[in-house]
């Protein structure tokens, strides 16, 4: 059965600091692997991530994909108050085109 | 471009009434699907379609739920009868040809 693990569940940090956000997926025929940020609404689209080793960064935030290890990571560097949110990390197949969303790292940053 | 847009964005009902939630996908995307999400089980996908035809409705939690598409830029999801444990926010999504997915604002769903 396909499943998507993030890690950890929670996180609570200070700002500055530099955070790394877990994802570990089992999925017949990947496709992608797409991280969201989720505030107190609709989650909102981060990074796509389809190919091993390439990095994708948007300002202080990155993450990479490892597709023979089947995890990825998303990095925040010099975190910031309005970084806090829940992550959410899902994954395609090919088979279909739905997602399974992992349970998502809520990160808390603290001025 | 608006975005996807639902509506209600807020519903509270009593048990046991009908409720019909509304999703208008952006304009030109060819798949549009309804999640469902709380805080015990997380964002599950309940049905999903592809140029307006269900492909996945294994999600569904029962036959109290079904969502229709007449056209593509219209879905419904609709819960009849409604009970308590159907209270969550419900999130509709399109995409294009499989690229990454645009949430809507959801529908904060309370059944009493």
């Amino acid at each position: 059965e396909d499943k998507v693990v993030q890690s950890p569940l929670s996180l609570v940090v200070h700002e500055g600091d530099t955070v790394t956000l877990n994802c570990s997926y089992e999925v017949t025929n990947f496709r992608s692997l797409l991280w969201y940020k989720q505030e107190k609404k609709a989650p909102t689209f981060l990074f796509m991530l389809t190919s091993s080793g390439i990095e994708k960064k948007s300002g202080r935030l990155s993450s990479i994909l490892d597709k023979k290890e089947l995890f990825s990571i998303l990095n925040i560097t010099a975190t910031q108050t309005g970084d806090s949110a829940v992550y959410l990390c899902a994954v395609e197949g090919y088979n279909n085109n739905d997602m399974r969303f992992g349970a998502g790292t809520r990160l808390t940053v603290k001025p | 471009d608006a975005g996807v847009i639902q509506s209600p964005r807020h519903e509270v009902t009593e048990m046991g009434q009908e409720v019909t939630l509304r999703c208008k996908p952006i304009s030109g995307h060819n798949s549009l699907f309804w999640y469902r999400q709380t805080m015990m089980r997380g964002l599950e996908l309940l049905i999903y379609f592809n140029n307006n035809v269900p492909i996945d409705d294994s999600g569904m939690p029962e036959d109290r739920f079904s969502a229709k598409m007449p056209n593509a830029s219209f879905s419904t999801l609709k819960i009849q009868p409604s009970e308590p444990r159907d209270s969550a926010v419900y999130f509709c999504a399109s995409s294009l040809a499989g690229s990454k997915q645009y949430f809507g604002p959801g529908t904060r769903l309370t059944v009493t």
